[in-house]
C-alpha cells in the first residue's frame, strides 16, 4: 500500500498570509504512461463532506479559487494557499489514486492565527 | 443539480449486517466509477471500495474484503454497500463518491453507521 504522510498535522496562519501543507508518498505516484502525478487535495470543513480542490497534483477543480495551488512530483507534493481567508479554515487531505488501495494522508488542520 | 444521497445507516450490533444505498441524480451515472469512503468519528478518511461503470472492475480495502460487497444498478442510478460481520471499528460516516475515473469529483453528505451493543 502507498502510505501518504502530511506535514504539519496542524497549522495556524494569519489572515492574508501564505499557508503551505506538505504531503509525501511512500512510493512515486508519477505515471510513466501519461507523465501525470496521481495526487489530489481535498478540503473538509466541519460537518461537511470533503471537497475536491486539486487533481493531477496541480490542476484546480472547477470553481476553486486561484489562491489554491498544488505542486510537486513523484513523492513530494505541496498545497499552497497564497493569501489565507477566513473561509479556508478546514482540514486538508492529500490522496493518491495511483493504485488500489486508494489512500489518504492523515489530514492537516488549518486555523487562523 | 448533481447530487448523491446516501441512506440505510443506523445503529447495528457487532456481527450484524447493514445495506447502504446511494442515489445519484444530475449526471449520467452509468458513465462513472463510484466509490465508498468512510470516516470514523473525529478521524481521517479511509477509502473502502469502488466499482467501474460496467462492473468489470471492483476493488476493496483489505480490512473489508470478504465482509463488504459493493454493487450498482445503472438503471436505477444507484449504488450499494452490503456490510456483513460488522465490527466496532467499522463505526464511521460512510460517503458515496462519484469520480472521473479515480478522481473523486463529488461526495454525498454521508450516512452514519455506529456499530455497538
Amino acid at each position: 500500500d502507498i502510505v501518504m504522510t502530511q506535514s504539519p498535522d496542524s497549522l495556524a496562519v494569519s489572515l492574508g498570509e501564505r499557508a503551505t501543507i506538505n504531503c509525501k508518498s511512500s512510493q512515486s505516484v508519477l505515471s510513466g504512461s501519461n507523465n501525470k502525478n496521481f495526487l489530489a487535495w481535498f478540503q473538509q470543513k466541519p460537518g461537511q463532506p470533503p471537497n475536491l480542490l486539486i487533481y493531477w497534483a496541480s490542476t484546480r477543480d472547477s470553481g476553486v479559487p486561484d489562491r489554491f495551488s498544488g505542486s510537486g512530483s513523484g513523492t513530494d507534493f505541496t498545497l499552497t494557499i497564497s493569501s489565507l481567508q477566513a473561509e479556508d479554515v478546514a482540514v486538508y487531505y492529500c490522496q493518491q489514486y495511483y493504485g488500489a488501495p486508494i489512500t489518504f494522508g492523515q489530514g492537516t488542520r488549518l486555523e487562523i492565527k | 443539480e448533481v447530487q448523491l444521497v446516501e441512506s440505510g445507516g443506523g445503529l447495528v450490533q457487532p456481527g450484524g449486517s447493514l445495506r447502504l444505498s446511494c442515489a445519484a441524480s444530475g449526471f449520467n451515472f452509468s458513465d462513472y466509477w463510484v466509490h465508498w469512503v468512510r470516516q470514523a468519528p473525529g478521524k481521517g478518511l479511509e477509502w473502502v471500495a469502488n466499482i467501474k461503470h460496467d462492473e468489470s472492475e471492483i476493488y476493496y480495502v483489505d480490512s473489508v474484503k470478504g465482509r463488504f460487497t459493493i454493487s450498482r444498478d445503472n438503471a436505477k442510478n444507484s449504488m450499494y454497500l452490503q456490510m456483513n460481520s460488522l465490527r466496532a471499528e467499522d463505526t464511521a460516516i460512510y460517503y458515496c463518491v462519484y469520480g472521473r475515473g479515480w478522481i473523486f469529483v463529488l461526495w454525498g453528505q454521508g450516512t452514519l453507521v455506529p456499530v455497538s451493543s
